[in-house]
Formats: structure tokens, sequence, C-alpha cells
């Protein structure tokens, strides 16, 4: 079984700095996937990073970066220069190995708001 | 816009009601998803379709009943609902079987669901 465990229900931070977000999770699996998800009060879930299991290089995509230590089984989002639209519902996520459909497990989420 | 759209955005309904969320996706993907999202609650996997055949069930009570007429629709048919059923019910699809799939799923802005 896949679990995720995210730790800060909420968090604040100080518009243009960064931020990480904390998250941990626990399978079996060898081979694994790893998300970040954002869903903005409007409700949509917005994909923002992917980390795979066997990809030797943490993932990043413009502001954004995953902190992937195998070992301590820890996915962290990092966002650097945040912006007021930062402020969101952020969710870590897994998915098993690839292959047929995703069962994809979801963390509880962090709220996390910007200050001007 | 990701390509997943919902309808309705909201509903409201009596316990005795019958009505039906829909979702319909534009990306040629061949999983779709039905997710229930409570207040602190992790997002909870209710069904999943894998070219039009239903591959998961979570335990969902029959008072939610789930229906892909094809890989593009999805509906989730509901009838003498519990208030506790209120939630976001998003839907979700996703590409998957090949080895160079990330799995990540698409969302739709979902459909906020008021059971009186």
């Amino acid at each position: 079984a896949q679990k995720i465990t995210q730790t800060q229900p909420g968090m604040f931070v100080q518009e243009k700095e960064a931020v990480t977000l904390d998250c941990t999770y626990d399978t079996s699996d060898q081979s694994y996937g790893l998300f970040w998800y954002k869903q903005p009060s409007s409700g949509e879930m917005i994909f923002l990073i992917y980390q795979g299991s066997y990809d030797e290089q943490n993932a990043t995509e413009g502001r954004y970066s995953l902190n992937f230590q195998k070992a301590r089984k820890s996915a962290n989002l990092v966002i650097s220069a945040s912006q007021l639209g930062d402020s969101a519902m952020y969710f870590c996520a897994m998915r098993g190995p690839s292959g047929g459909y995703q069962k994809v497990t979801f963390g509880t989420g962090t709220k996390l708001q910007v200050i001007p | 816009e990701t390509g997943v759209t919902q309808t309705p955005r909201h509903l409201v309904m009596g316990m005795t009601n019958k009505k039906s969320l829909k979702c319909e996706q534009h990306l040629g993907h061949n999983a779709m998803y039905w997710y229930k999202q409570s207040a602190k609650k992790p997002l909870e996997l209710m069904f999943v379709y894998n070219f039009k055949e239903q591959t998961e069930n979570n335990s969902v009570p029959s008072r939610f009943s789930p229906e892909c007429p094809n890989s593009s629709h999805l509906f989730l048919h509901l009838h003498t609902l519990q208030p506790e059923d209120s939630a976001l019910y998003l839907c979700a699809s996703s590409q998957d079987g090949r080895e160079s799939d990330t799995g990540e799923l698409f969302f739709g802005e979902g459909s906020r669901l008021t059971v009186l």
C-alpha cells in the first residue's frame, strides 16, 4: 500500500522568498512516481512537477523544484521567489509502477499563503 | 484549461433527488477517474475506467453509479444521497500503458455537490 504524509497543514511565506513544502511517502514498490499538484480556491487541481523513482536528478519546472531524497523517502517541493498567485493548497501524490491505469494516492495537503 | 470539462460546477440536491455529474476529456487519454474531495481529508479515489472498462471501485456506496459510454465521457449518477456526501467531486484523465507515461492526472474544475 502507498501512503503520503504532509505534516504542514498551513504555511506562510513572504512574497519573493523561497518556501519548502514537506512530503514523505511509503511504498513497497521499486518503481513509482511522485507528483505535486496545486489547487487554487477555484477547485481545479493543477499539475506542477513529476519525479520518477529512477530519475537521478531532481526535477525542476520553472520556479518549482522537487528535492527528492530516496533513502529518506521524501519528496519536498521548493518554490522559489514566491508570488501572490502561489497562494493555494498543495498536494503531494504518488503512483505505483507504470503500465495500465494509475492508482494515485494523495496527501492531505498544505495550505500556502503568500504575504505581500 | 486542462482539457477536462465537468458539469455542472455546482449542484444542490435533496436526499430523494436523482442527478448526474458529467465529465468530458478532449485529450485522447485512455483512463478516467472520479475522486471525492471532502474538507480536511485526502482525495479519495472512487472509480477508475481504463479503455471504458471499470477497473476500480473503491468500496463506494451503491448510491453512486458511474457510467463510461466511451473513452472521452464519464458520468456519475447520484440517487438517494446523504448530507455527508456533500463534497467536491473531481474528474480526471490520464494516459497510461507505456513505460514513458508519467501517469500525470489531468483534472477538471470539479463539481461542488451539496446534499440537503
